[in-house]
């Protein structure tokens, strides 16, 4: 039974930096992609981006491209998500979700397992 | 970008009826050379993480009841829940995985019972 860990709550100022973990475990974290997934309060869901742990290749939506950094550890099984130049939108509880993916296309499909979220709060 | 538009944003249904949920994307999420819909549809209840119930616009996810079911191709899509339970009150997204590895979310359904 895969389950993803991630790390506790988080409260950060504006123009500071958050950086998340999400460790995997009962199952193989390198063939699957990891992907993170936020959602502000009262709102929908907003896909950020992603590594395949194989490869260690990331890949990011485009609004936040430059403000994002995305790593995996193989060795622990241990994905992060490092979101810089914190502003109060930024406030939102934020998961990482197993992503399913055909390995040597380095696609992303369906999100099947997640973390129960890690929260964010941006506060000066 | 494909923007992904639900419909309605909210519904009420009674126990034992039937809802159902729209999803339209902005341009085709078939790939033609694999003959696939990368769609799927997400529950999220409160305080919880989504859930996948249907990918592959069809595919149940494991565990999932059969009375889920999504149909559609191209560029609409439905989310239909045969008979209405009690902990199926929750919101319901679609997401497109077309433009991968890009992806976005519809805006949400909330269901309630009525």
């Amino acid at each position: 039974q895969v389950q993803l860990v991630q790390s506790g709550a988080e409260v950060t100022k504006p123009g500071s930096s958050v950086k998340i973990s999400c460790k995997a475990s009962g199952g193989n974290f390198s063939s699957h992609a990891i992907s993170w997934v936020r959602q502000a309060p009262g709102q929908g869901l907003e896909w950020m981006g992603g590594i395949i742990p194989i490869f260690g290749t990331a890949h990011y939506a485009r609004r936040f491209q430059g403000r994002v950094r995305i790593t995996a550890d193989k060795s622990t099984s241990t994905a992060y998500m490092e979101l810089r130049t914190l502003r109060s939108e930024d406030a939102a509880v934020y998961f990482c979700a197993r992503t399913q993916t055909e390995l040597w296309l380095q696609d992303y499909y369906h999100m099947d397992v997640w973390g129960k979220g890690t929260k964010v709060t941006v506060s000066s | 970008d494909i923007v992904m538009t639900q419909s309605p944003d909210s519904l009420a249904v009674s126990l034992g009826e039937r809802a159902t949920i729209k999803c339209k994307s902005s341009q085709s999420v078939l790939y033609s050379s694999n003959s696939k819909n990368y769609l799927a549809w997400y529950q999220q209840k409160p305080g919880q993480p989504p859930k996948v119930l249907i990918y592959w616009a069809s595919t149940r996810g494991v565990g999932v009841p059969d009375r889920f079911s999504g149909s559609g191709s191209g560029t609409d899509f439905t989310l239909t829940i045969s008979s209405l339970q009690a902990e199926d009150a929750a919101v319901y997204y679609c997401q497109q995985y077309y433009t991968t590895p890009q992806s976005s979310f519809g805006q949400g359904t909330k269901l309630e019972i009525k």
